[in-house]
Parts: structure tokens; C-alpha cells; sequence
């Protein structure tokens, strides 16, 4: 049972493009969406997080769009810089454990 | 990394032996999570404490249990370890408050 889907897979993107990873799930009962980022070797850290009560959230070059009728929510990174590359996952939550997605590999390519 | 240590960092066992991972929190944070990372799966809830010696079972508890003897400490166990648990492992605390986690650095185990 695949509670969260999340692409691409990996994903390669010019400095200062914009990356786009999107994830849809399915548990309705979700009431958390959060992004985390993490890099080799390092256990994953939150990124940007939103709750189901708005549709948008910025911070910095970090954007977390989020549709409630379609389940899905994205994360935008705007101006992307090789310092952004990493291993990005959602993980949805509801009563305090996360599910999550199997990640996106992003390179940022100079 | 938010007073999260896991120990030991890397270790290689053989198959049947008893292997016990240890996460110990300075945060006096409520909740505790052991996940596992494997690649194409991303991170997988293992066991779970909400509390000192409460605990409750993740998607993936078949071979490990789990102990929970004081607020700073939550102990992974598995009893007769496989090579299917050759993982890396990952340590999470939460404040009930929210539900952001905080993890540890993570402890690569390779079971031969």
C-alpha cells in the first residue's frame, strides 16, 4: 500500500533554474505536510513545512504549494544553486508519524 | 543535530547474532522514532515511544523490539539479525507540540 507517491525520481536542473518535485498522497487524514532535505551521509533535516489550512507558504527560495481537493502538494525552489543539491522527501503526518515519499535525487548543474 | 547521538555510528555483524543500536536525546523530547533507510524506499517507521516505556510498532517491526527505560534513551534490537536488515538507521525525536522531527546522524549496520 503506497500511502505517498512523490517525482521525479532524480531530477537535474541548471543554477538558477527552478526545481519542482511534486507529491500526491492519499491518507486524508494527513494534517502535516512537510519537506525534508537531506544530504549524503546525513540523517534528513526539515526544509518548509505547511499546514492544510492555506495553499501557500514561502520561505526564501523555498515554496511548498499545496492542493487539498487533488492531495497533492510540490515543493518550488527557485534560483536553485549547487548547495541545493541533495536527496529531497516528503513525509505527510498525521498524529505525530510521518510517511515518506522515497525521494528525489536533485543535482544542480552549474 | 539537535542533541541527537545514535551509536554505534557503523557496525558489520553475521547473520544470527544479536545487534542492539542506541539513541540517546539531550532534548528531553516526548516522542522517539527507529527508521530505516534503504534505497527506492525511502525512510521506513520501524518502532515507536511516545512516552517512557510506551511504545508501539511502524510499518516495518518484523525481527526488531524495541526499550524505552528512561526519556533520554530509546534502544533498537534485533534478535537474530538477517542480511535483509542491512540498512542504514536513523534515530528521530519530536516535540509533541509539533510534528517537525529531528534526526540523528544515522548507523550503517551490514549483516553478512
Amino acid at each position: 500500500q503506497q500511502q505517498v507517491k512523490q517525482s521525479p525520481q532524480s531530477l537535474i536542473v541548471q543554477k538558477g533554474g527552478i526545481s519542482i518535485i511534486n507529491c500526491a498522497y492519499e491518507n486524508t487524514a494527513f494534517d502535516y505536510f512537510p519537506w525534508y532535505q537531506q544530504f549524503p551521509g546525513k540523517g534528513p533535516a526539515l526544509l518548509i513545512a505547511i499546514r492544510p489550512d492555506v495553499s501557500e507558504k514561502k520561505e526564501g527560495r523555498f515554496t511548498i504549494s499545496f492542493n487539498k481537493s487533488a492531495k497533492q502538494f510540490s515543493l518550488h525552489i527557485m534560483d536553485s544553486q549547487p548547495g541545493d543539491s541533495a536527496t529531497y522527501f516528503c513525509a505527510p503526518s498525521g498524529n505525530e508519524k510521518l510517511t515518506f515519499g522515497t525521494g528525489t535525487r536533485l543535482t544542480i548543474i552549474p | 543535530d539537535a542533541g541527537i547521538t545514535q551509536s554505534p555510528r557503523h557496525k558489520v555483524t553475521e547473520t544470527g547474532t544479536p545487534v542492539t543500536l542506541r539513541c540517546h536525546q539531550t532534548e528531553n523530547h516526548r516522542y522517539m522514532y527507529w527508521y530505516r533507510q534503504d534505497p527506492g524506499h525511502g525512510l521506513r517507521l520501524i518502532h515507536y515511544s511516545y512516552g517512557v516505556k510506551d511504545t508501539d510498532k511502524g510499518e516495518v517491526s518484523d525481527g526488531y523490539s524495541v526499550s524505552r527505560s528512561k526519556t533520554e534513551d530509546f534502544l533498537l534490537t534485533l534478535e537474530s539479525a538477517t542480511s535483509s536488515q542491512t540498512s542504514v538507521y536513523f534515530c528521530a525525536i519530536s516535540d509533541s507540540s509539533t510534528d517537525t522531527q529531528y534526526f540523528g546522524p544515522g548507523t550503517r549496520l551490514t549483516v553478512l
